[in-house]
């Protein structure tokens, strides 16, 4: 069965520190998609990055970077120079999709994370 | 370009009563899915639609039903509501031409069951 693991239920770093938040996941599917989305207060979802199974390359985006470790299936990402507007919900998710479509999407329980300027 | 939009944003509603919430996708998509966020958890799956009819469901009785529309519009249905149906409900849309495009998500509706 899919699954999720977000250990870190919530986190406070000072302002400008680097901050890492953790993912964990399980499938018994070789080809999967993981993503990492945002949810500010307003409760929207916004998307990050997805990274397919085959692509272990690490990404980077500004100051967001994440590291895909099939070995040890876990997707974790990093935020550098942390911002108070980094302040969310963050939401690890997994799925199997079908016909280059996202299908049913399998999310963790979020990471609170909270920037203190 | 509108993205995905949904109504409405806040509801009550009383035990036992019927609640229809809707959702207008990201223009160029025809595909939805719904998701119910309990607080202080991540989303579930409820179904997807695409072309009119549910394509895939998750772990929801069948009091929970949808409908999606000719123009992509859909609608997510909960009858004989319960207390713990109170949760945020999130419309996802996507689109199955052109390869892939990641799921956006409207801000959701938060239905309150008292």
């Amino acid at each position: 069965a899919q699954k999720v693991t977000q250990a870190q239920t919530e986190i406070s770093v000072v302002e400008k520190e680097d901050v890492t938040l953790d993912c964990v996941y399980e499938t018994r599917d070789t080809t999967y998609y993981l993503f990492w989305y945002k949810q500010p207060p307003s409760g929207e979802l916004v998307f990050l990055i997805r990274r397919n199974s085959f692509d272990e390359q690490n990404e980077i985006s500004g100051r967001y970077s994440w590291n895909f470790q099939k070995s040890t299936s876990s997707f974790n990402f990093t935020i550098t120079a942390s911002q108070v507007v980094d302040s969310a919900v963050y939401f690890c998710a997994l799925s199997e999709p079908h016909m280059n479509r996202d299908d049913k999407i399998i999310f963790g329980k979020g990471t609170r994370l909270h920037i203190l300027p | 370009d509108a993205g995905v939009t949904q109504s409405p944003t806040h509801l009550i509603k009383t035990r036992g009563q019927q609640v229809t919430l809707r959702c207008s996708p990201k223009s160029g998509h025809d595909t939805v899915s719904w998701y119910q966020q309990a607080l202080g958890q991540g989303p579930q799956f409820i179904f997807q639609y695409y072309e009119e009819e549910e394509r895939q469901r998750g772990n929801f009785p069948d009091r929970f039903s949808g409908h999606q529309f000719p123009n992509y519009s859909s609608e997510l249905n909960v009858n004989a509501l319960l207390l713990g149906d109170s949760a945020l409900y999130l419309c996802a849309s996507s689109s199955e031409r052109g390869g892939f495009t990641e799921a956006f998500f409207g801000q959701g509706t938060r239905l309150t069951v008292v």
